[in-house]
């Protein structure tokens, strides 16, 4: 069985600073992984995705998260926040082979301090 | 066209009433889904319709009914539902069945139920 683990249901970050939300992930076998971010009132926006190739993966915002099997990692990071970076993340998996579950991560709210 | 469009954004119904929420996707993706989203909680999986062949989450109750008319269309049917089914329904898709592809996200209709 798959599932996720988001370290933090909230992260306060100012603007210009490092931005890092935390996922670990359980799976029985070599994952698809997943960030999604959603904003008020709006549906999901798949940032980036894992499936097996590069370990380090570059996303849209300038988002991007490395891969770390040994600690079974999928941390999402920004060098420098900025104040429309604030919405709700979502860390998720998937283990293919026929599975078309999507299983996510219970959010982290991030907020942008000006 | 990279878009899943959902119809209507908003709806308020009585627990006595039979209503629609309308997906579309013009991506000629073979896998839809719709998901149900609590207020600050991650979506759930309701339904998977992949090639046509429609997956149930055993937990979703019967007073919600799929129906999927074509490829392009997925349509959730609600009939004497609860107040407790107040939520924001999402609909997805993705172009690779066995849930290795990334899933698009419509924005969503949110449904009152008084």
């Amino acid at each position: 069985a798959q599932s996720v683990t988001q370290l933090g249901s909230h992260v306060s970050v100012s603007e210009g600073a490092l931005v890092l939300l935390r996922c670990n992930y359980s799976s029985s076998v070599p994952p698809y992984l997943f960030w999604y971010v959603q904003y008020p009132n709006q549906g999901l926006q798949l940032l980036l995705k894992y499936t097996s190739a590069a370990t380090l993966v570059k996303g849209i915002n300038g988002f991007e998260a490395e891969f770390k099997k040994s600690e079974t990692s999928f941390h999402l990071t920004k060098p420098s926040a900025h104040m429309s970076d604030a919405a709700e993340y979502f860390c998720a998996v998937s283990e293919g082979f026929g599975n078309e579950k999507l299983t996510f991560g219970t959010g982290t709210r991030l907020t942008i301090i000006p | 066209d990279t878009e899943v469009t959902q119809t209507p954004k908003h709806l308020v119904m009585g627990m006595t009433n039979k209503k629609s929420l309308k997906c579309e996707q013009h991506m000629g993706h073979r896998a839809m889904y719709w998901y149900k989203q609590k207020a600050k909680k991650p979506p759930e999986l309701m339904f998977v319709y992949s090639y046509e062949k429609l997956s149930i989450n055993e937990s979703v109750p019967s007073r919600f009914s799929p129906e999927c008319p074509n490829s392009s269309l997925l349509n959730l049917h609600l009939h004497a539902l609860q107040p407790e089914d107040s939520a924001l329904y999402l609909c997805a898709s993705s172009q690779e069945a066995g849930g290795r592809g990334e899933q698009f996200f419509g924005p969503g209709t949110r449904l009152t139920v008084l």
